[in-house]
């Protein structure tokens, strides 16, 4: 298996623009989890997935952000309208239940 | 809800030596315990985990971390370290209640020559 599959692996927008970071996962894994990584904050989970179907989004900071995953196969985060703030290192990782994540390259994604 | 604790950010030792990377927990439930390792520009990568069972659990590239419930606490050890262990070392804890991982801080090791 190819492991968890983010693209793209960089991202520079301008202020206002829509972003969308997108994820594969490793095929069998049945729940995926969007992170997000910061100096100030470190790591800080926004939503996750089981079976495709959102369980917690607790941890999206705002409407701006979005996100989907319409088969087990693909997952998109969107940021619209993006904002400085928002750069960050955006992780995708997949686990089969409790056994560990896997976690993508991640997106270093950069507004200007 | 689940958090962890690093106790030290910053961990600076030389090739050879024998490190240990502290981690403490807090939770109402039982527990899942984690160590992943981040190389600079890339993504987080398992180096071991507690899911029951062994209090001692061995992981990749000579790490092994000791679960001890009394004190909460889940220490990441390894006897004799390497330059290309540097890197980033963070502690996550989660449980059977949803799987998500609440991740540490992480600590910086730093091997020297």
């Amino acid at each position: 298996d190819a492991g968890v599959i983010q693209s793209p692996r960089h991202e520079v927008t301008e202020m206002g623009q829509e972003v969308t970071l997108r994820c594969k996962p490793i095929s069998g894994h049945d729940y995926l989890f969007w992170y997000r990584q910061t100096m100030m904050r470190g790591l800080e989970l926004l939503i996750y997935f089981n079976n495709n179907v959102p369980i917690d989004d607790s941890g999206m900071p705002e409407d701006r952000f979005s996100a989907k995953m319409p088969n087990a196969s693909f997952s998109t985060l969107k940021i619209q309208p993006s904002e400085p703030r928002d750069s960050a290192v955006y992780f995708c990782a997949s686990s089969l239940g409790g056994d560990g994540y896997t976690f993508g390259s991640g997106t270093r994604l950069t507004v200007v | 809800a689940q958090s962890v604790t690093q106790l030290d950010s910053q961990v600076p030792v030389f090739e050879e030596a024998p490190v240990e990377l502290r981690c403490n927990y807090s939770s109402s439930v039982s527990v899942y315990l984690f160590w992943y390792v981040q190389y600079p520009n890339q993504g987080l990568q398992l180096l071991l985990k507690y899911l029951s069972g062994s209090t001692l659990v061995k992981g990749i590239n000579g790490f092994e971390a000791e679960f001890n419930k009394s004190q909460t606490s889940f220490h990441l050890r390894k006897p004799s370290v390497h330059i290309s262990d540097t890197a980033e070392y963070f502690c996550a804890v989660g449980s059977n209640s949803g799987y998500a991982l609440n991740f540490g801080k992480g600590t910086s090791l730093l091997v020297t020559p």
